[in-house]
């Protein structure tokens, strides 16, 4: 079985500051990772996914996450945050060859501030 | 227009009411999943579909059941509601049957049992 912890459940930054929110993982099988945000009152979207090759993915809204084997990790970082970005943060992952069944960790509430 | 859409958006109900929640998607995806979110525990998978006539148990499907009526079509229920469902459901939809497609979500609909 998979599951996965969200270190902190909520981030306040300031306008222009990097943030990093921290997600990791178990899983005793190869996974999939995928980070999803949900802006206030919608539904969740993706905003980047790993798969295989190279370990740094990128957004398109300046966002990146790494993953990191080794200590199980899939760390979310922007090196300068817009009020934009306020928004809840979900960090999942599902079983490689499985069947796109997504665990979720209980969210980082990033707060933006002026 | 929205792809995924979810009605009502907004219930409030008593105990021992017959709700039903009900999604429709116009992606002309074959999975389709319910979650619910609650705050604190991210979200959770109540039931997934593959298909038409394939209908799975997520991780909290007690109390809930679904009704899968077309491939664009997939309602949820509960049969007597009781105030610890009170949450945000969302549906989802993906194309492929692989963990590593992207799930699009709906807006979600917000429960209150009373």
């Amino acid at each position: 079985a998979q599951s996965v912890t969200q270190l902190d459940s909520q981030v306040p930054v300031f306008e222009e500051a990097p943030v990093e929110l921290r997600c990791n993982y178990s899983s005793s099988v190869s996974v999939y990772l995928f980070w999803y945000v949900q802006y206030p009152n919608q539904g969740l979207q993706l905003l980047l996914k790993y798969l295989s090759g190279s370990t740094l993915v990128e957004s398109i809204n300046g966002f990146e996450a790494e993953f990191n084997k080794s200590q199980t990790s899939f760390h979310l970082r922007k090196p300068s945050v817009h009020i934009s970005d306020t928004a809840e943060y979900f960090c999942a992952v599902s079983r490689a060859g499985g069947y796109n069944k997504l665990i979720f960790g209980a969210g980082t509430r990033l707060a933006v501030h002026p | 227009d929205a792809d995924v859409t979810q009605t009502p958006r907004n219930r409030i109900t008593k105990t021992g009411k017959r709700i039903m929640l009900e999604c429709s998607q116009t992606k002309g995806h074959d999975r389709m999943y319910w979650y619910r979110q609650d705050p604190g525990l991210g979200l959770r998978l109540i039931y997934y579909s593959f298909d038409v006539k394939d209908i799975n148990k997520g991780e909290i499907s007690d109390g809930y059941s679904v009704s899968r009526q077309a491939q664009a079509k997939f309602s949820l229920s509960l049969e007597s509601a009781i105030p610890n469902q009170t949450a945000l459901y969302f549906c989802a939809t993906s194309g492929g049957t692989s963990g590593t497609d992207t799930q699009y979500f709906g807006p979600g609909t917000r429960l209150t049992v009373l």
